[in-house]
């Protein structure tokens, strides 16, 4: 019930499109969802976040959709660059949970030419 | 801009023997925590500490691990007598306060592998 589920694995999306990653959770007590972006030899880096009292967040090129009936909600990037080619991981906080993020297993996005 | 920042970028060391990670928080942070990534796995919590003491830790942080903070600046992951399963990427991170939508910035971690 801790999980959060992430998908796809790895996703490939040309220059200028649009790339969809999608994340679910079952347990209620998360109560605010971040997404973190990796590139290869760094930490994970906050990219965008939203509490569930919002259907959507858009920052840029980066907006997040969030159904809170379906426990689900996902990361859309437009535009996509290849400067976009990294690892996403979706996160998630627990009310009374303390401050530990819980993570989605995480989507390689790859941006190509 | 601060960052956090994290030594050795890379260890190697043979099973059964001691290691400590080493990490510097961004100043003015009082909350730090400790995560893994095993390859190809998800970034895992295994500890967070604020006031020289642990506020939670996972099912992962076993005895065989331990935090401290050992002056105003570095806080330590020790891990006692390694296993090969703790060959993992390990990451510090740092935050101001321990509010849900404070960002927890991360340092660019430290590759353990346990032969």
């Amino acid at each position: 019930q801790q999980q959060v589920k992430q998908s796809p694995q790895s996703l490939i999306v040309q220059k200028g499109g649009i790339s969809i990653i999608n994340c679910a959770y079952e347990n209620t007590a998360f109560d605010y969802f971040p997404w973190y972006q990796q590139f290869p030899g760094k930490g994970p880096a906050l990219l965008i976040a939203i509490r569930p009292d919002v259907s959507e967040k858009k920052e840029g090129r980066f907006t997040i959709s969030f159904n809170k009936s379906a426990k689900q909600f996902s990361l859309h990037i437009m535009d996509s660059q290849p400067g976009d080619s990294a690892t996403y991981f979706c996160a998630a906080y627990a009310s009374g949970g303390g401050n530990k993020l819980t993570f989605g297993t995480g989507t390689q996005l790859k941006v190509e030419l | 801009e601060p960052e956090v920042t994290q030594t050795p970028s890379h260890q190697v060391t043979q099973m059964g023997q001691e290691v400590i990670l080493r990490c510097v928080p961004i100043s003015n942070h009082l909350y730090f925590y400790w995560y893994r990534q095993i390859l190809g796995q998800k970034v895992e919590f295994l500890v967070s500490f604020y006031n020289n003491e642990i506020s939670e830790k996972s099912e992962i942080f076993d005895d065989q691990f331990s935090v401290e903070r050992p002056d105003g600046s570095n806080f330590t992951l020790k891990i006692r007598s390694t296993k090969l399963e703790d060959s993992a990427m390990y990451f510090c991170a740092s935050s101001a306060t321990e509010a849900k939508q404070e960002t927890q910035y991360f340092g660019p971690g430290t590759r353990l592998l346990v032969l």
